[in-house]
């Protein structure tokens, strides 16, 4: 069965360092999404990505984040400039369709810790 | 956003079915009620899926009340590995999911 996968699984970074992590969504899927999980609470939604823009994005992501599709495969998150308070699990997922029936699958997720 | 509520957290005993409540009094007529799980540690996993019928896969079954204010997801035979934290979520297709706390269930062996 196909699904998304994460790489790194684990990334220790000190603060003020820029981070990319990395997502391969399902192939023939269309629409890609971050979301990031701090640890003890609610997963939130940090971005969605359509036809190589943004979609919609939360408050959450701002400057110092940013998405890119680099090929036909990878999907990945940058983080610029990393404080103390992005440590987190962060989920790639993907779906074929962006409608309200169709179900996004999520990867393993990136375990980013901040020093 | 349209809010669900579901319970902190409830307990099963292994091989009995499981049935896991949502509600979502402020329902749209285009949501869709999605459930997922997290197991320790790993990335929300989908389960089940649906508008106005109740639906059935391997994995689980969904009861859709007749005015969908309610759902509750049945698990027909709880296992060790069914343990994790159940959301349901109200997705319109806004290409975002908003996740509440869920349920954490535990299963009893």
């Amino acid at each position: 069965e196909p699904e998304v996968t994460q790489t790194p699984s684990h990334q220790v970074t000190q603060m003020g360092q820029e981070v990319i992590l990395r997502c391969v969504p399902i192939s023939n899927h269309l629409y890609f999404y971050w979301y990031r999980q701090i640890l003890g609470q609610k997963v939130e939604f940090l971005v969605s990505f359509y036809n190589n823009e943004i979609s919609e994005k939360s408050e959450i992501f701002d400057d110092q984040f940013s998405v890119e599709r680099p090929d036909g495969s990878n999907f990945t998150l940058k983080i610029r400039s990393t404080k103390l308070e992005d440590s987190a699990m962060y989920f790639c997922a993907s779906s074929l369709i962006g409608t309200a029936k169709e179900t996004q699958y999520f990867g393993p997720g990136t375990r980013l810790l901040v020093l | 956003d349209a809010k669900t509520t579901q319970p902190n957290s409830m307990e099963s005993n292994e091989e009995e079915p499981v049935h896991l409540p949502c509600n979502h009094s402020t329902i749209s007529g285009t949501d869709y009620i999605h459930w997922y799980r997290q197991l320790p540690s790993q990335g929300p996993e989908y389960v089940i899926h649906g508008l106005t019928s109740n639906v059935n896969n391997r994995m689980a079954s969904l009861a859709i009340a007749e005015d969908r204010k309610s759902s509750t997801l049945i698990l027909h035979r709880a296992t060790l590995r069914d343990a994790a934290v159940y959301y349901c979520i109200l997705y319109p297709g806004t290409y975002k999911y908003i996740f509440g706390t869920g349920t954490r269930l535990k299963v009893l062996a």
